[in-house]
């Protein structure tokens, strides 16, 4: 069964430096990738998919992740965070032809001043 | 674009009582709709989907249902509460012009 891991349950990084959150994914087909950003008592919202051609995408506001289909991971950078950027960001992926998103068990980023 | 509107936006029950918790969804025909349950401090339980009126395809077994009376209405209910169903309950669509899901603001449930 595809599943998603995200290996850090909580990464604290002070203001203005650079973070990595990881994703590793099983899948043996085609898979859409994606990352969410869930700020407290909210809905989760969009941050950057992968679908395919360029395997690294970009959000506007500064995150970028890139797909690597031999190590099947799916990590989210961002060279300089804000304290704005203090969430809780969540790895999904959906197999090509099905509907279901299987969804890691989130990150929370805590960006310390 | 898609807008998805849950409500209540809060609510506490006592245990053994019913819910209703309500989402619709404008901007977007036919889509497949989804219920998730985020426990405190956990990830996302995927309840329910659907990719079409009346069919409902269930992923966990437990007291809950769920109804799609209407394209874009889908509605996740409960004959009687349990404490263990407290938790944050986040509506969600797709559609075929795109590949990602959109989510509604969520529904707070305390059951006391």
């Amino acid at each position: 069964a595809q599943s998603v891991t995200q290996l850090d349950s909580q990464v604290p990084v002070f203001e203005e430096a650079p973070v990595e959150l990881r994703c590793n994914y099983s899948s043996s087909v085609s898979v859409y990738l994606f990352w969410y950003v869930q700020y407290p008592n909210q809905g989760l919202q969009l941050l950057l998919k992968y679908l395919s051609g360029s395997t690294l995408v970009e959000s506007i506001n500064g995150f970028e992740a890139e797909f690597n289909k031999s190590q099947t991971s799916f990590h989210l950078r961002k060279p300089s965070v804000h304290i704005s950027d203090t969430a809780e960001y969540f790895c999904a992926a959906r197999t090509s032809g099905t509907y279901k998103y299987i969804f890691g068990t989130g990150t929370r980023l805590k960006v310390l001043a | 674009s898609q807008t998805i509107h849950q409500w209540p936006a809060t609510l506490v029950q006592p245990v053994g009582s019913p819910l209703s918790l309500e989402c619709t969804v404008e901007g977007t025909s036919n889509p497949n709709l989804y219920w998730y349950r985020q426990a405190a401090g956990r990830g996302l339980q995927l309840l329910f989907y659907s990719v079409g009126i009346g069919q409902i395809s269930s992923e966990v077994p437990q007291n809950l249902s769920a109804s799609r009376p209407q394209d874009r209405q889908f509605i996740l209910s409960s004959k009687k509460l349990l404490l263990s169903d407290s938790g944050f309950y986040l509506c969600a669509c797709s559609h075929g012009g795109v590949y990602e899901q959109y989510f509604g603001p969520g529904t707070r449930l305390t059951v006391t």
